[in-house]
């Protein structure tokens, strides 16, 4: 079964510190890996993408990893700010020849930092 | 640039009463489609998917149905809401060519619906 799965559920640091986010899948077959941020009773906001031949993406302080053969990414912020806090969510397209744009997402893990 | 619009943003509605949410996209032809719903502590699930007008796949049996009459307009109703309908829906597209593309989804912000 293909499952997506975000560990911590929620995540409380100091402002400044570095936020380290995980997230697994269980079948190294997918097209990419997306990260989103939902910030409360808002939309998906897409941070970044990684495609599959991709080991890594960057985007300010915000960096991505990808290891296909392990299925893991995880999300690096630095130097975290109050605004930062919200749920952030991955979600994996798989590779399957049915399953072009349908996402399975992770539960997300809600990140607080602290002034 | 490419935009998604939902509304309404905020519903709130009785048992058993009708629902029409809709969503469009602006700055593109020929989008895949997506809602996805959001219930209370459960994560995205996909609802229906649309490749074209009048093209519509469900994922999940429910009390929900989609169409799509227009290119860019796509709407998510029901003849009698139940409770358990209550979530936030997001509408979503992707564009209609190539794999890569197709993978890469744009939500909007969507709509929050309350059952009472």
């Amino acid at each position: 079964k293909q499952e997506v799965t975000q560990i911590p559920a929620a995540l409380s640091v100091p402002e400044g510190e570095n936020l380290v986010l995980n997230c697994s899948f269980t079948d190294s077959a997918i097209y990419n890996l997306q990260w989103f941020r939902q910030d409360p009773g808002k939309g998906l906001t897409s941070l970044l993408l990684i495609q599959s031949s991709q080991r890594e993406q960057t985007s300010g302080r915000l960096n991505a990893s990808l290891d296909k053969s392990s299925g893991r990414s995880t999300l690096y912020i630095a130097a975290s700010q109050p605004g930062d806090s919200a749920t952030y969510l991955c979600a994996v397209s798989w590779e399957t020849t049915d399953s072009w744009g349908k996402l399975q997402f992770g539960a997300g893990t809600q990140v607080v930092v602290t002034p | 640039s490419q935009t998604i619009h939902q509304w309404p943003a905020t519903l709130v509605q009785p048992v058993g009463s009708p629902l029409s949410l809709e969503c469009t996209v602006e700055g593109t032809s020929n989008p895949n489609l997506y809602w996805y719903r959001q219930a209370a502590g459960r994560g995205l699930q996909l609802l229906f998917y649309s490749v074209g007008i009048g093209q519509i796949s469900s994922e999940v049996p429910q009390n929900l149905s989609a169409s799509r009459p227009q290119d860019r307009q796509f709407i998510l109703s029901s003849k009698k809401l139940l409770l358990s309908d209550s979530g936030f829906y997001l509408c979503a597209w992707s564009s209609g060519t190539g794999v890569t593309g197709a993978n890469v989804l744009t939500f909007g912000a969507g709509s929050r619906l309350t059952v009472l």
